[in-house]
């Protein structure tokens, strides 16, 4: 049972455009979300995270939005650049116990169009 | 060499091979993580070390060995596989184990069990 769920396995923009991705979690427990970039043949990378006591997050041209009542989060690239090309990840983590542990989604592959 | 590294980057073994995934880490950090990316599934956390000991095994099978010799070398060493254990086996790295200390991924080491 996928606790992280990134419903879009792919997403097309066009450069200069809002990229935006998104995902649902279904454990209410889940405090703090994360997201990651990930390039071929590169591991991931952190982008931006959130904690839930925010709804809104924000670095340069990345925004995460958390919407605890629907349990969905979203991230926005404004505007989006071809070098943005690549797979994100939305990870959770809980802050009790092991609260190192995060809880991937699948991936979303954003294709940023020149 | 800089952040974490992985070798090798691919890696062919039949079943009754043993071979060993080794990781680096040149970041100062205290705490290593294994993570196995199988096809069309999440990133799936196996294994955590902090200060060299062990802090989690996510359930793995016992064909999996880690070792961490020291807070910058992670092991996996690996035996009698299946080939459902074909998979990304990423090693990640972090200052410690709070949910803040960013992990910073290496880029991976491509397994197939023939």
């Amino acid at each position: 049972d996928q606790q992280v769920k990134q419903n879009s396995p792919s997403l097309s923009v066009q450069e200069g455009r809002i990229s935006i991705l998104n995902c649902d979690y279904t454990n209410s427990m889940f405090d703090y979300f994360l997201w990651y970039k990930k390039y071929p043949a590169e591991g991931p990378t952190f982008l931006i995270s959130i904690s839930s006591i925010k709804d809104k997050n924000e670095d340069g041209r990345f925004t995460v939005f958390l919407n605890k009542s629907a349990k969905h989060l979203s991230l926005h690239i404004v505007p989006s650049q071809p070098g943005d090309s690549a797979v994100y990840f939305c990870a959770a983590s809980v802050s009790r116990g092991s609260n190192y542990k995060l809880t991937f989604g699948k991936g979303t592959l954003l294709t940023v169009n020149p | 060499e800089t952040g974490v590294t992985q070798t090798p980057r691919h890696l062919v073994m039949g079943m009754t091979n043993k071979k060993s995934l080794k990781c680096e880490q040149h970041l100062g950090h205290n705490a290593m993580y294994w993570y196995k990316q199988s096809a069309k599934k999440p990133l799936e956390l196996m294994f955590v070390y902090n200060f060299k000991e062990q802090t989690e095994n996510n359930s793995v099978p016992s064909r999996f060995s880690p070792e961490c010799p020291n807070s910058s070398h992670l092991f996996l060493h690996l035996h009698t596989l299946q080939p459902e254990d074909s998979a990304l086996y990423l090693c990640a790295s972090s200052q410690g184990l709070v949910r803040q200390d960013t992990q910073y991924f290496g880029p991976g080491t491509r397994l197939t069990v023939l």
